[in-house]
């Protein structure tokens, strides 16, 4: 399995202008996670997903921030306008339920992140 | 709500043991985990112990879990350079799979 694949793995931008952030959950996972982690404030959960809808964005920072699960292997993080201070490093994370009756350690799997500079 | 607390910096010598705290607030916490991220990369899981088990040993890892106390420990034996990371804390809570994670540890290691 190629694991969580999050792209683009580095974006600077400038102040005001739309950032994308993508992830492609590992397949079969059933929950999705946005994390953002800056030496400041550490990791922070922004919003997770079950089975592709929101169940929690009370993380997510203001109305500048919203994302989107279409489908099972696809979710998006989008800024707009973009702030200096939205530089971070996102992370994506997912995980799965695991085998009825199997039991589940609800790992998450995270991707690789990606570096956001706003200017 | 819940919450995960851990020292932000832990320094040792190459071949002493390390030793990473954590103390969190849900006493119905299931799993408890310890991660680690090294520079560059995201988080992975390094170990987890169910919260019915006082300690679980792999290998060169110790998890002690003290549930009266809510606390949660991490031993490294013979710590290594390649151990030198960040270690989450972390506890499962909620419902759909959610983790609260802690503020992370810096362990650096010294040759």
């Amino acid at each position: 399995d190629a694991g969580v694949i999050q792209s683009p793995r580095h974006e600077v931008t400038e102040m005001g202008q739309e950032v994308t952030l993508r992830c492609k959950p590992i397949s079969g996972h059933n929950s999705l996670f946005w994390y953002r982690q800056t030496m400041m404030r550490g990791l922070e959960l922004l919003i997770y997903f079950n089975n592709n809808v929101p169940i929690d964005d009370s993380g997510m920072p203001e109305d500048r921030f919203s994302a989107k699960m279409p489908n099972a292997s696809f979710s998006t993080l989008k800024i707009q306008p973009s702030e200096p201070r939205d530089s971070a490093v996102y992370f994506c994370a997912s995980s799965s339920p695991g085998l009825a009756g199997a039991g589940s350690t609800d790992t998450q799997y995270f991707g690789p992140g990606t570096r956001l500079t706003v200017l | 709500g819940e919450d995960v607390e851990q020292s932000l910096f832990l320094s040792v010598r190459e071949g002493d043991s390390s030793v990473i705290n954590c103390t969190y607030t849900d006493s119905s916490s299931t799993y408890l985990y310890w991660y680690k991220q090294e520079p560059g990369a995201g988080l992975q899981l390094l170990t987890y112990i169910f919260s019915n088990m006082d300690m679980k040993q792999d290998q060169r890892l110790t998890v002690l879990l003290n549930k009266k106390d809510k606390h949660l420990s991490l031993r490294i034996a013979d710590t290594q350079t390649g151990d030198s990371a960040i270690y989450f804390c972390a506890e499962r809570s909620g419902g759909y799979q959610k983790v609260t994670f802690g503020t992370g540890t810096k362990l650096q290691v010294i040759p």
